[in-house]
């Protein structure tokens, strides 16, 4: 079955706009999770969506947000973007939040000039 | 969560078993154990998780002392393509808990496979 599912790959913005991700999870996963990786921070935890409802929130400023649509599909937006967002963002789903295993995309690489 | 401390690197030969140790001495009851493995460039993989017993899969053994405070990640014969950061992680292992999704990385230790 395919995989979790990220689009773009690769994403180059300027200071001060805005992006959307989006992460497509494995078909009949309902839980989706997005994780920011930096190599000075290494891998956070930002936000899990379950049924369309934001169930956890890492500790992100309120530029980052997400959201989660009735097929499951999961997109994140960061508003105002800084230098310092420049990172990988990855996206893992699960079944259900607190089942055991998280399948990770492959995940956005977002470049901030 | 409880905290994990992994070392930073290690080494091994190709075909030999790679031991990847992992200490977290405040775990609480009810929290699994969890390895996950990230390979440059890609997003981590699931490998293996545990409450207190033995566990082993296709891909590896994982080993949980009888304190539960430290465990070890077996690979038993290691190859090239094992090459890759492995995170330790504790975590409560139900949707009763409020940690949910969240899964906390630490720095995990870099595995190099060498011929």
């Amino acid at each position: 079955k395919a995989g979790v599912t990220q689009t773009p790959r690769y994403l180059i913005k300027t200071r001060g706009q805005q992006v959307t991700l989006s992460c497509s999870p494995i078909s009949g996963h309902r839980s989706v999770s997005w994780y920011q990786q930096t190599p000075g921070q290494g891998l956070q935890f930002l936000f899990e969506y379950f049924s369309e409802t934001q169930r956890n929130k890492g500790n992100f400023p309120g530029r980052f947000s997400g959201r989660q649509f009735s097929n499951s599909r999961s997109e994140m937006n960061v508003s105002t973007l800084e230098l310092g967002d420049s990172a990988l963002y990855l996206c893992a789903s699960s079944l259900a939040p607190g089942i055991h295993g998280y399948t990770f995309g492959s995940g956005t690489r977002l470049t901030v000039v | 969560d409880a905290k994990t401390t992994q070392p930073t690197s290690m080494d091994c030969a190709e075909g030999r078993a790679a031991n990847l140790p992992c200490n977290h001495s405040t775990i609480s009851g009810n929290e699994y154990v969890y390895w996950y493995r990230q390979i440059h460039s890609q997003g981590p993989q699931y490998i293996i998780h545990g409450l207190k017993n033995n566990e082993t899969n296709e891909m590896a053994s994982l080993i949980i002392t009888e304190d539960r405070k430290s465990s070890t990640l077996i690979l038993p014969h290691a190859t090239l393509r094992d090459t890759a950061v492995y995170y330790c992680i504790v975590r409560v292992g139900d949707a009763g808990g409020t940690s949910y999704g969240k899964l906390t990385f630490g720095q995990g230790t870099i595995l190099t496979v060498h011929p």
